[in-house]
Parts: structure tokens; C-alpha cells; sequence
């Protein structure tokens, strides 16, 4: 069974800072991963998709890297802002070598202070 | 253009009710996902459709639940006698997979909060 986890649950740094978020899971056998942010009282919102073949992606200031064989995932947000407070979450396939449904880890909860 | 919809967005019932949760996915998105997301407990996934078929309910968590999706498009979760650890956000997810596709991006709804009195 595929587990994620993410580290650390919580994190709170001041306005500007370079931070880096971690996940792992425990299946290696998997075609992507995904990192999504949640906004209180919200859903989910896709970050960054990386396909199993790949081993990083780039949206603005946000970059995440893959190492399947090590089972890690890396979202590393550049020049942070009060508007990155949020939850983060990876989801890998819920099934490892399938794509049906996606299993999360349980976040890490951003704040980053103006 | 229009994203994932949900309704309703909140749902307070009685225990021992039964209530239906409505999913619009994004239109042409032939894959439709449910999940639950619980106070301190994560996001689950429930179920899964390709068009009308549901391939994988290995994450429905118990017979009192079930779900059906109609035309490939609208889906319907139905929680029967509602128990008080039903109470959570269930979010509703959809993707492309057009051809087949394993990689395409999920796209999630609002989500709607029940609350099982």
C-alpha cells in the first residue's frame, strides 16, 4: 500500500525566504506526482505535475524535483510571499503502478509572515 | 472556462439519514474521482469512474456508500444512514484521459462539507 508523507507538518517563515518542502513515499513504482496547494475552506489547486520520466518542473517561482528510486519529492518555493500561506500537498497513484485515484500525504501547512 | 462544480457546498443532517452529494466535472473530462478529506486524517480517495464505469471502489470505505455517474458527465455520492464519522469534506476531482492517458493533471471542486449530527 502507497504511503506519503510530508515534512515538516508546519512551517512558518518571514517574507522573502527560500524554503524548500519535502515528500516521500513509499512506492517507487508510480507514473507521476503532484503537488497541490489548499487555501482554507477550498479545494485543491495543481502546482505541478511530474511525470515518472522526469526528474524536475518549473512554474514561476515554484520548482519541484523527483527522485523515484530514493522515493522523494522536493517543492522548493523561491522569494516566498504572504500569498504562499497555504497548504501544501503531494499525491502520488493510489495504486502505485496505476493512475486511478491519488494518495496524499497530509500537507505542510505554510505561513509566511509579512 | 467552468471548472469542477459541487453541490451543495454545505450539508448538515441527522444521523441515520441518508444524503446525496452532486459532482459536475470539467466538461469533456472523461475521468471522474471522489475523495474525503477528515479533520486530521488527510485526503482519502473513495472511487474512481472512467466514463459510466467505475473500475476501482476499493477505497469506498463501506457499503452504506455508493456512487454512479450518468451520461459521463454529472456523479452522485450517496452516503446511507449517515453516521457521525461521516462527517467531512468530500471533494470531487476530474481529468482528462482522452487517450487513455495516465499522467493528466487532476482538477478538484470546492468541495462539500457534511456535518452528521
Amino acid at each position: 500500500k502507497q504511503e506519503v508523507t510530508q515534512i515538516p507538518a508546519a512551517l512558518s517563515v518571514p517574507e522573502g525566504e527560500n524554503l524548500v518542502l519535502n515528500c516521500s513515499f513509499t512506492d517507487s513504482a508510480i507514473y507521476n506526482l503532484q503537488w497541490f496547494r489548499q487555501d482554507p475552506g477550498k479545494g485543491l489547486t495543481s502546482l505541478l505535475l511530474i511525470q515518472s520520466s522526469q526528474r524536475e518542473q518549473t512554474s514561476g517561482r515554484l520548482n519541484a524535483s523527483l527522485d523515484k528510486s530514493s522515493g522523494r519529492s522536493t517543492l522548493y518555493i523561491a522569494a516566498s510571499q504572504p500569498g504562499d500561506s497555504a497548504t501544501y500537498l503531494c499525491a502520488v497513484p493510489y495504486s502505485g503502478g496505476g493512475a486511478d485515484g491519488l494518495t496524499f500525504g497530509k500537507g505542510t501547512h505554510l505561513i509566511i509572515q509579512p | 472556462g467552468a471548472g469542477v462544480s459541487q453541490s451543495p457546498s454545505n450539508k448538515v443532517t441527522e444521523k441515520g439519514k441518508d444524503v446525496e452529494l452532486r459532482c459536475d466535472p470539467i466538461s469533456g473530462h472523461t475521468a471522474l474521482y471522489w475523495y474525503r478529506q477528515s479533520l486530521g486524517q488527510g485526503l482519502e480517495f473513495l472511487i474512481y469512474f472512467q466514463g459510466n464505469s467505475a473500475p476501482d471502489k476499493s477505497g469506498l470505505p463501506s457499503d452504506r456508500f455508493s456512487a454512479e455517474r450518468t451520461g459521463g458527465s454529472v456523479s452522485t455520492l450517496t452516503i446511507q444512514r449517515t453516521q457521525q464519522e461521516d462527517s467531512a469534506v468530500y471533494l470531487c476531482a476530474s481529468s482528462l484521459r482522452s487517450s487513455g492517458s495516465l499522467t493528466d493533471t487532476q482538477y478538484f471542486g470546492p468541495g462539500t462539507r457534511l456535518t452528521v449530527l
